[in-house]
């Protein structure tokens, strides 16, 4: 099964850049890397995705490695509203519907 | 904009009580799923549905049932309640499978079983 691995926990700082990693060394070559995060007591919510290049939305950037292997999420600006879990997740394989989520990192910026 | 409704926030049942938990996404989409989220152990799967009437075991799908007879609508039920289910139930959908495509979570329903 395509699974991640992620940090427990991470701090930063408010205003600085906010850098979660997760390793991904089984995901199959087609298949894509998502990142959601969960704020407390609410569902996960969508934050980006990407498949070999690197993506940029009005919320983050994500860096992929050449070997997509593992990948970084970047909040450029980390504000006090993203102190959340981050969860990066793969599908197991093209054939099914699941998502696997792992533990995710506890992000917590800190004023 | 994208909505994945749960009709119940928070539930409190009793053991041996059957439950159920409804869902509902306004956004067409075809694949439809129901999480349970526990401290430590991340969202798992119970189970999903890929169109109407059609059902996958996830990896926990013991103790649950699920029914999708409308596209719109994906319903968890526990047969007879226990106190191991107590739990945060999640709900989500996403368009059928194309590298790419995201998956939409409602709000989660809270259910304590005493």
């Amino acid at each position: 099964d395509a699974k991640t691995t992620q940090p427990t926990s991470m701090d930063c700082a408010e205003g600085r850049a906010a850098n979660l990693p997760c390793n991904h060394s089984t995901i199959s070559g087609n298949e894509y890397v998502y990142w959601y995060r969960q704020i407390h007591s609410q569902g996960p919510q969508y934050i980006i995705h990407g498949l070999k290049n690197n993506e940029t939305n009005e919320m983050a950037s994500l860096i992929i490695t050449e070997d997509r292997k593992s990948s970084t999420l970047i909040l450029p600006h980390a504000t006090l509203r993203d102190t959340a879990v981050y969860y990066c997740i793969v599908r197991v394989d093209p054939g099914t519907y699941k998502y696997i989520f792992g533990t995710g990192t506890r992000l917590k910026v800190l004023a | 904009d994208v909505k994945v409704t749960q009709s119940s926030r928070y539930l409190v049942k009793r053991t041996g009580e059957k439950v159920f938990l409804e869902c509902v996404q306004d956004m067409d989409h075809e694949n439809m799923f129901w999480y349970r989220q526990d401290p430590g152990l991340g969202l798992r799967l119970i189970y999903f549905s890929y169109d109407v009437k059609m059902k996958e075991k996830g990896d926990i799908p013991e103790g649950y049932s699920v029914s999708r007879e409308k596209k719109e609508r994906f319903s968890l039920i526990l047969e007879s309640a226990s106190t191991n289910q107590t739990s945060m139930y999640l709900c989500a959908s996403s368009p059928p499978y194309f590298s790419g495509n995201t998956i939409y979570f409602g709000e989660g329903s809270w259910l304590t079983v005493v």
